[in-house]
């Protein structure tokens, strides 16, 4: 089955620098991946996705690459602000199939102000 | 995007009790709920896969008598958390596959004392 490895678990940048988190993944067969950011208490909410057919997705602060050679997405922040501090998940699926997905560890960031 | 609501939000109860969770898709007809657990600072694992009419399917190690899922129509899917012990206390999130990006209800946080 599919395995999803996310770097780091933690992150700490300062108000206005950028944040990046990586994931790497395992089945070849997956093309739909999405990130999600979950608060504390709450459903984790999606904000970004990206398809295998194409390489990079920007949606104003965020962007997310993805490098289907080397199996790998990442997920960019710039202009971090305190509000951005939350956990978040890369997941990895096979879109066809039901989407269902398996989710990397998660990163917990924080913005400091 | 897909509109789904979690019943009950919060739940605490005796070891050795059984409780049950229900989760509604609220304006679409989901064939398949995906069952996922997220224990404390933890990532979201999936659980099993209820599907309409027939029997779910659970992942490895999810005993299946302990957790019974029915999924009695395309808009209702409910997870029973039998005989339960402290250490099923966890967050509970369904999320209805065959849409087009994966939503999340706002999940059941269990207590077992």
């Amino acid at each position: 089955g599919e395995n999803v490895e996310q770097h780091p678990s933690t992150l700490s940048v300062q108000e206005g620098d950028s944040a990046v988190i990586k994931c790497t993944y395992s089945d070849s067969a997956s093309n739909y991946f999405p990130w999600y950011k979950q608060e504390l208490g709450k459903r984790p909410q999606l904000i970004i996705d990206i398809r295998s057919n194409v390489g990079e997705k920007k949606d104003q602060r965020i962007a997310v690459t993805l490098n289907k050679t080397a199996k790998h997405f990442s997920l960019h922040i710039t202009e971090t602000q305190p509000e951005d501090s939350a956990v978040y998940f890369c997941a990895a699926s096979v879109y066809n199939a039901g989407n269902m997905l398996t989710f990397g560890g998660g990163t917990r960031l924080m913005v400091k102000p | 995007g897909a509109v789904v609501s979690q019943h009950p939000s919060r739940v605490i109860c005796k070891s050795g009790t059984s409780v049950k969770i229900e989760c509604r898709s609220l304006d679409f007809q989901a064939t398949t709920m995906f069952w996922y657990r997220q224990f404390p600072k933890k990532s979201l694992m999936l659980m099993a896969t209820s599907n309409e009419g027939s029997k779910a399917t659970y992942e490895q190690g999810v005993e299946k008598d302990k957790f019974l899922i029915n999924h009695a129509s395309l808009t209702l899917s409910t997870l029973t958390v039998t005989s339960a012990h402290p250490e099923d206390s966890s967050f509970y999130i369904c999320s209805p596959g065959g849409t087009d990006t994966q939503y999340f209800g706002p999940g059941t946080r269990l207590t077992v004392l």
